[in-house]
């Protein structure tokens, strides 16, 4: 079956430091590559996507890329603000299946 | 009002109550979801809906009951739940199109249920 596996949490930086949670899969299929973020007291928000291998994702600073050789799809920014402290998923859906398989998900704490 | 959005954002309930959740899509969308998010597990998928027929049943127990009268509502009524069932409740809603591995799907801010 489909499995999402996410580095342990929290992940504790200073502000401006440089971002990297890594994320492999497991899937039968070619599947789409999901992050999702979760702040506080809220639902989750699609960071960025990427559906097919060599595909780049990139929205408010962040990046991924999507590597089939490796199964992996690191999240990655440059320089972190305080404002991205919360909770990141990684999830993948599979060809042909409308569901959505998430990672145990990887708290940030950004501090100033 | 735009997007997905969940009533009530918290809910706190006895094993004998019956209760529902509501969650309505405001971006033309077809297909809706319910997931479970449990503080030490990871978001698990419920139920899918697409143009309101239910098409996953993620092996939920019978407790809980999804209803989709439309496109655009999703409930989830409850009845003699468990305190192993507090959870946040997630409803997410996504555009259907031929490749399902490309929809895109939009998550709601979640109903905090608390089972007593």
């Amino acid at each position: 079956g489909n499995s999402v596996t996410q580095m342990e949490g929290p992940v504790t930086l200073s502000e401006e430091a440089f971002l990297t949670i890594n994320c492999t899969y497991t899937a039968t299929g070619y599947p789409s590559l999901f992050w999702y973020v979760q702040y506080p007291g809220e639902g989750l928000q699609l960071l960025l996507k990427a559906t097919k291998a060599d595909d780049k994702g990139s929205n408010k600073g962040f990046e991924a890329t999507y590597r089939k050789e490796t199964t992996s799809f690191h999240l990655e920014k440059g320089s972190v603000q305080v404002s991205d402290s919360a909770v990141y998923f990684c999830a993948l859906m599979d060809t042909g299946r409308r569901a959505l398989t998430f990672g145990s998900g990887t708290r940030l704490q950004v501090q100033p | 009002e735009t997007g997905v959005t969940q009533t009530p954002r918290h809910l706190v309930m006895g094993m004998t109550n019956k209760k529902s959740l509501k969650c309505e899509q405001h971006l033309g969308h077809n297909a809706m979801y319910w997931y479970k998010q449990s503080a030490k597990k990871p978001l698990e998928l419920m139920f899918v809906y697409n143009f309101k027929e239910q098409t996953e049943n993620n092996s939920v127990p019978s407790r809980f009951s999804p209803e989709c009268p439309n496109s655009s509502h999703l409930f989830l009524h409850l009845h003699t739940l468990q305190p192993e069932d507090s959870a946040l409740y997630l409803c997410a809603s996504s555009r259907t199109s031929g490749d399902t591995s490309t929809d895109t799907q939009y998550f709601g801010p979640g109903t905090r249920l608390t089972v007593l």
